[in-house]
């Protein structure tokens, strides 16, 4: 079985500091992680995927992740943040095999303030 | 990348009336599609696994007789809202599986009247 946490339901952070969103995973096997971006009232736009390759993995709008097996952990960071970076962030993590379906976390709600 | 369309992106109808949402792989075949749901402020909670050819599996605690899936080809998959009512009101994701990415469709928000 495998499961997702998000160890904070909503994060604020200023225009122009660093993001940190926090991801903890479980899985009986080696797992697929990505993080999905969902602006409101809109569909998933992901952002970055680890396949068992690069454990940093970098991602579209300057965002990247590190997979850390040793923590169990695919933590989402950027730099600095942006006004248009305010969303709903998604941590997902799936198995390798085509049928699989993908485990959502409950999400992390960010906000920018100007 | 892939593509997954899902039709219609907002859709209101009446108590005890079907609606029928439907999702489509445009530039890749899809053996599977998952169908989610997603309450407000709330995650996507997976509601069945759909396989083209043959019966959907779905997650314990959904109503297979409610929510009617169909996977007739391998590029599309219909999930059917039998007698909505109101709590059905929801956003409808569904997705398909290409290698090691899902690609998800713009969501479906029902609201039942």
């Amino acid at each position: 079985a495998q499961s997702v946490t998000q160890l904070d339901s909503h994060v604020s952070v200023s225009e122009g500091t660093p993001v940190l969103l926090r991801c903890n995973y479980s899985s009986s096997y080696s797992p697929s992680l990505f993080w999905y971006v969902q602006h409101p009232n809109k569909g998933l736009q992901l952002l970055l995927k680890y396949t068992s390759a690069a454990t940093l993995v970098k991602g579209i709008n300057g965002f990247e992740a590190e997979f850390k097996k040793s923590e169990t952990s695919f933590h989402l960071t950027k730099p600095s943040a942006h006004m248009s970076d305010a969303a709903e962030y998604f941590c997902v993590v799936s198995g390798h095999n085509y049928g699989q379906n993908f485990v959502f976390g409950p999400g992390t709600r960010l906000s920018v303030l100007p | 990348g892939a593509v997954v369309s899902q039709h219609p992106s907002w859709v209101i109808c009446k108590s005890g009336t079907s609606v029928k949402i439907e999702c489509r792989s445009l530039d890749f075949q899809a053996t599977t599609m998952f169908w989610y749901r997603q309450f407000p402020k709330q995650s996507l909670m997976l509601m069945a696994t759909s396989n083209e050819g043959s019966k959907a599996t779905y997650e314990q605690g959904v109503e297979k007789d409610k929510f009617l899936i169909n996977h007739a080809s391998l590029t599309l998959s219909t999930l059917t809202v039998t007698s909505a009512h109101p709590e059905d009101s929801s956003f409808y994701i569904c997705s398909a599986r290409d290698w090691d990415e899902a690609f998800f469709g713009q969501g479906t928000r029902l609201t039942v009247v």
